[in-house]
């Protein structure tokens, strides 16, 4: 079946700090959506974007489906951006990947 | 819109009882519906793919006759859990996409299980 492998598995940034967070899948996809988990284990739909590039204030993702990722921006990190983020992609059935732990100090 | 509906939020039961969650599409139709079940500090393994009018197709190490799901309405899944034990202390989470091709999948808030 399709792999897909997030990297970094966990990220710890200062207040303010940008980050990238990546998403490699081993075959083409038909779907490709991004989520945020909240302490409350809450999955808050970030992006759905099989490809391109979509924009959602301090929040940006691209998906160039040809070479098999996506990353995800977020810019000027909140203390709230903390928790798992997670990026699914869709074949027959959904597939998530172990997801990248993001830790936002104040 | 698009809102996918779980209930209960939290159960917390003997060992030996059963456990019904139910998974809602409030306001769109759902022809296929998922569950998930994901352990502490880990991602969301599918279980089940919960089709409507038919059988759940379950994915390879989950026992169906543990994990019963019922899909009796275009907006309504059910996933029981049979006699529960300590080990099926998890977090079930379900899912949903409206018909048609590539539709996003919504998630419901999750039930959190707990078994003494």
């Amino acid at each position: 079946g399709i792999q897909v492998e997030q990297s970094p598995p966990d990220l710890i940034l200062q207040e303010g700090a940008n980050s990238t967070l990546r998403c490699n899948f081993s075959d083409s996809v038909n779907n490709l959506q991004w989520f945020h988990q909240n302490p409350w284990g809450q999955l808050i739909n970030l992006f759905y974007i099989p490809s391109g590039t979509k924009q959602n204030g301090r929040l940006s993702a691209t998906t160039v489906a040809t070479e098999r990722y996506s990353l995800l921006y977020i810019s000027s990190s909140q203390t709230t951006d903390s928790g798992v983020y997670f990026c699914a992609v869709e074949d027959d059935k959904i597939i998530f990947g172990k997801g990248t732990r993001l830790h936002i100090l104040p | 819109g698009a809102v996918v509906s779980q209930h209960p939020s939290r159960v917390i039961c003997k060992s030996g009882t059963s456990v019904k969650i139910e998974c809602r599409s409030l306001d769109f139709q759902a022809t296929t519906m998922f569950w998930y079940r994901q352990f502490p500090k880990q991602s969301l393994m599918l279980m089940a793919t919960s089709n409507e009018g038919s059988k759940a197709t379950y994915e390879q190490g989950v026992e169906k006759d543990k994990f019963l799901i019922n899909h009796a309405s275009l907006t309504l899944s059910t996933l029981t859990v049979t006699s529960a034990h300590p080990e099926d202390s998890s977090f079930y989470i379900c899912s949903a996409s409206g018909t048609g091709d590539f539709q996003p999948q919504h998630f419901g808030d999750g039930t959190r299980l707990s078994i003494l």
